[in-house]
């Protein structure tokens, strides 16, 4: 098992520019989560997906989009990058709404 | 307490030494608390879930103890290790999916 994948690792994108991250389980996992992390700040969430089908946001939702295309798979979309969205951000899963959460190796994203 | 707060930020131990973390959660609402320990250049990895009162966990030299009426939990490392160094996570879970993570506490264990 690969547990949960991100791609890509590492990214530079300049103001303006649009670009989205993919992250995938295989655990069978229902809920799937974006966090993005920022020195000081600890992991904050952005989306969370509780159910294929089902989005939401978390706390700092602006400027972000998400599509959980399938149960396996939640994607991060940033349509107009801004040097504040400098950060890395990692994708996570869990079985439901209790339990451990699994996390991605996570991607590191500049932009200029 | 609506956040999530981690004392100390950092601490500096001596190969050996035993030390201790806080984590400080809202007591209302509460369904669980994780911690989590995350080393550098690498992803988080889950250590415990405490749902109980009074829970204790285990492992290896690694344990912790919960307080949901109070809002607390304690993270112990018995005879620190270098290996040991990292950042460890809390995580205070209301059962609604959403998780609220603490700052963490960045430790270094000295050789």
């Amino acid at each position: 098992n690969a547990g949960v994948t991100q791609t890509p690792k590492f990214q530079v994108l300049k103001t303006g520019q649009s670009m989205t991250l993919q992250c995938a389980q295989d655990m069978n996992h229902n809920s799937m989560y974006w966090y993005r992390q920022d020195p000081g700040m600890g992991l904050r969430l952005i989306y969370y997906s509780a159910s294929e089908g089902t989005t939401d946001k978390g706390e700092v939702p602006n400027g972000y989009n998400v599509s959980r295309l399938n149960k396996r798979e939640f994607s991060l979309r940033l349509e107009s990058a801004a040097p504040s969205q400098t950060s890395v951000y990692f994708c996570a899963s869990r079985w439901d709404r209790a339990g451990e959460q699994y996390f991605g190796p996570g991607t590191r994203l500049t932009v200029t | 307490i609506l956040n999530v707060e981690q004392s100390p930020q950092s601490l500096h131990v001596q190969e050996g030494d035993s030390t201790n973390f806080t984590c400080s959660f809202p007591s209302s609402n509460f369904y669980a608390l994780h911690w989590y320990r995350w080393e550098t250049a690498k992803s988080p990895e889950a250590l415990f879930v405490m749902t109980l009162n009074g829970d204790e966990k285990k492992k290896g030299r690694i344990s912790a103890t919960l307080n949901t009426k109070e809002g607390y939990s304690y993270l112990y490392i018995k005879g620190s290790q270098p290996e040991d160094s990292a950042t460890y996570l809390c995580a205070s879970d209301s059962g609604t999916y959403k998780y609220i993570f603490g700052t963490g506490t960045r430790l270094k264990v000295l050789a």
